[in-house]
């Protein structure tokens, strides 16, 4: 079957860094995304990797690594608005999204 | 770019209603739309695919005469959902992708709906 996996919750200090793993099992590979979601809100896209390595964007980048099944966001300099729950999505061959289950990161002052 | 939106953001209505909910890309051709629910505390849960002007694919497990998905358009997916009843009331957000299956899906803010 087709797997995501990220840890349910993450509590990091104002101001630090923190990072939010997600391993995945799927059938085929197009793409891993990652998204915010504050709550009540929709989800806002925040990256897209398709190859291996870092992509940095800002505060937040996200890394890749398809032999690993595995790819982790890093957020910097963290602020209060940046608690929120952070959702992996991984592309499979049939372009579908598989979705993780999320994970809501609280930030403390 | 990449501009989702959705109407209402917010209904409530009686059991046995019906409620159609409009999902509009503003500055793209979105060839597929997706549908998504979402009960508290809960991860996204896609309910049907639909590609401009075909049929919606359901996922497993959600009744096509009850959730109605119309793609007519470029621009435009409604979901109408028939006969609401209170278990129906949850999040229900859509989501846009232009004509390439590998791109980005672009979410609308959502529709918080109640049925009493």
């Amino acid at each position: 079957g087709q797997n995501i996996d990220q840890p349910t919750e993450m509590t990091a200090t104002e101001g630090a860094i923190v990072q939010i793993n997600c391993t995945y099992q799927t059938s085929g590979f197009n793409g891993l995304f990652w998204y915010q979601q504050h709550a009540g809100e929709a989800p806002t896209f925040l990256s897209y990797n398709v190859l291996d390595g870092l992509e940095e964007k800002g505060r937040f980048s996200s890394f890749l690594s398809r032999s690993k099944g595995y790819s982790y966001l890093l957020l910097k300099e963290l602020q209060m608005k940046d608690s929120a729950s952070y959702l992996c999505a991984v592309m499979d061959s049939n372009y579908q999204l598989i979705w993780g289950a999320g994970t809501k990161l609280i930030i403390k002052p | 770019g990449a501009v989702v939106s959705q109407h209402p953001s917010r209904v409530i209505c009686k059991s046995g209603t019906s409620v159609k909910i409009e999902c509009r890309s503003l500055d793209f051709q979105a060839t597929t739309m997706f549908w998504y629910r979402q009960f508290p505390k809960q991860s996204l849960m896609l309910m049907a695919t639909s590609n401009e002007g075909s049929k919606a694919t359901y996922e497993q497990g959600v009744e096509k005469d009850k959730f109605l998905i119309n793609h007519a358009s470029l621009t435009l997916s409604t979901l109408t959902v028939t006969s609401a009843h209170p278990e129906d009331s949850s999040f229900y957000i859509c989501s846009a992708r232009g004509g390439r299956a590998d791109e980005t899906q672009y979410f609308g803010p959502g529709t918080r709906l109640l049925v009493l």
